[in-house]
């Protein structure tokens, strides 16, 4: 059964890069059946996309976003990565990192996220 | 104006159905999209339902109960989510999305009283 599990610090202070990793167990993160990508959840601003990303290394970004995210993957450690630069308390959220299926119906396609992480809570605070 | 509009909260009583909307602005045309379905419980992550374009594209969640159903309402340039029999563990947040301008776009949500 497929797991995904986020890691990371849970504070960050003002101008800083937050830096979360997404661990994925029970499947392998080279599939060339899935992206793997990362959404936030404020009270503020509801769910939000902020990226995804392919095994290959090919990127999508939220545009709000572009400026300040870096997705990468680690294949050998079956992990992918997040970096949010110059942070603000906007910023502070639940990150979840999820699964998008690449394959349905016999086409594929960029398709919506199907599996989910439990999520991690980042304050940005002084 | 929002992308993807949801009301805020809907109370329907167990048993009875429950039908949750999604409305698309005006001048994105809901025929062109495909609605994806999320629910998510207090202290838990989104869980993906369904996703639905017409009766030719669509595709239940794993696990998902046969009661959750998709559609759209053309004329109101919105998707739906159907809830039919429902039960007291309905109850929770409904997010839907669609991908828009280069971003998976999400809507406000939908609490769901089930009493």
């Amino acid at each position: 059964q497929l797991q995904l599990q986020e890691s990371g610090p849970g504070l960050v202070k003002p101008s800083e890069t937050l830096s979360l990793t997404c661990t994925v167990s029970g499947g392998s993160i080279s599939s060339s059946s899935y992206y793997w990508g990362w959404i936030r959840q404020s009270p503020g601003k509801g769910l939000e996309w902020i990226g995804t990303i392919y095994y290959s290394g090919s990127t999508y970004y939220n545009p709000s976003l572009k400026s300040r995210v870096t997705i990468s993957v680690d294949t050998s450690e079956n992990q992918f990565s997040l970096k949010l630069s110059s942070v603000t308390v906007a910023d502070t959220a639940v990150y979840y990192c999820a699964r998008h299926d690449r394959c349905s119906g016999g086409s594929c396609s960029f398709y919506g996220m199907d599996v989910w992480g439990q999520g991690t809570t980042v304050t940005v605070s002084s | 104006q929002a992308v993807l509009t949801q009301p805020s909260s809907l109370s329907a009583s167990p048993g009875a159905s429950a039908s949750l909307t999604c409305t698309l602005r005006s001048g994105i045309n809901v025929g062109t999209y495909r609605i994806y379905w999320y629910q998510q419980k207090p202290g838990s992550p989104p869980q993906y339902l369904l996703k639905y374009k017409s009766d030719s594209d669509k595709q239940q969640g794993s696990g998902v109960p046969s009661r959750f159903s998709g559609s759209k309402d053309d004329s109101a340039n919105a998707g739906i989510l159907l809830i039919s029999g429902l039960q007291s563990e309905d109850e929770a947040d409904y997010y839907c999305m669609i991908w828009h301008s280069s971003a998976w776009v999400f809507g406000g949500g939908t609490k769901l009283t089930v009493l």
